[in-house]
């Protein structure tokens, strides 16, 4: 079988930078996926990691490890409207993207 | 573009009845995925359809059922629902084809959910 392993809850103030581990196991491994959702909203896509290595978009990377079977994603500059439950994903053996179950950031000010 | 719709946003039902949801993808996305997000339990893979044909399925009873149309929208069925079938149905869309690596493959658009109470 395929799971996702990432922190149920992470807290954090304005401005600082927090980071999501996601620790994987998969047969077969096709990438890991990050998905951010507000409460009440439908999951939206932030990033990907094919490769290993730092993927960089705006103030949100993501980061892969395939040797670790580890990724991360870091938001920097932290603002409030970044709270929201952050989602690892990756495809299990054959086609389907399997989820962990959710890393919930409340950003105070 | 639009985006993925569902319907019907909200229902409620009683136990014993039965409940069909529709999802209409993205224009050109073939691929569409469904999954059952409850608190403390994420997201859950229920099936994938790609060309109307069910490609993946996750570890659901068989109440659980879905199709797809030749117009690549999408309906899943519960039968014979329980209380813990009260949940958030997300589906969503994407240019999967079944090539891991394709571009897309791994970007899903979703919904807005059917939020299903079973009382």
């Amino acid at each position: 079988g395929q799971s996702l392993e990432q922190p149920s809850e992470v807290t954090a103030v304005e401005g600082a930078i927090v980071q999501i581990n996601c620790t994987y196991q998969t047969s077969g491994f096709y990438g890991l996926s990050w998905y951010q959702q507000h409460d009440g909203g439908a999951p939206t896509f932030l990033s990907y990691n094919g490769l290993d290595g730092l993927e960089e978009t705006g103030r949100f990377s993501s980061f892969l490890s395939r040797s670790d079977s580890y990724g991360y994603l870091l938001l920097q500059e932290l603002q409030m409207k970044d709270s929201a439950s952050y989602f690892c994903a990756a495809p299990q053996a054959g086609t389907a993207l399997i989820f962990g179950k959710g890393t919930t950031l409340s950003v105070s000010s | 573009k639009a985006g993925v719709t569902q319907t019907p946003r909200y229902l409620i039902k009683t136990r014993g009845q039965q409940v069909t949801l529709s999802c209409s993808p993205i224009s050109g996305h073939r691929s569409v995925s469904w999954y059952q997000q409850t608190p403390g339990q994420g997201l859950q893979f229920l099936f994938e359809y790609f060309s109307e044909t069910q490609r993946n399925k996750g570890n659901f009873p068989g109440r659980f059922s879905g199709r797809q149309f030749s117009n690549s929208r999408s309906e899943m069925n519960v039968s014979t629902l329980e209380l813990g079938d009260s949940a958030l149905y997300l589906c969503a869309s994407s240019q999967r084809t079944g090539q891991q690596g394709a571009p897309g493959a791994n970007v899903l658009t979703f919904g807005a959910g059917s939020r299903l109470t079973v009382l």
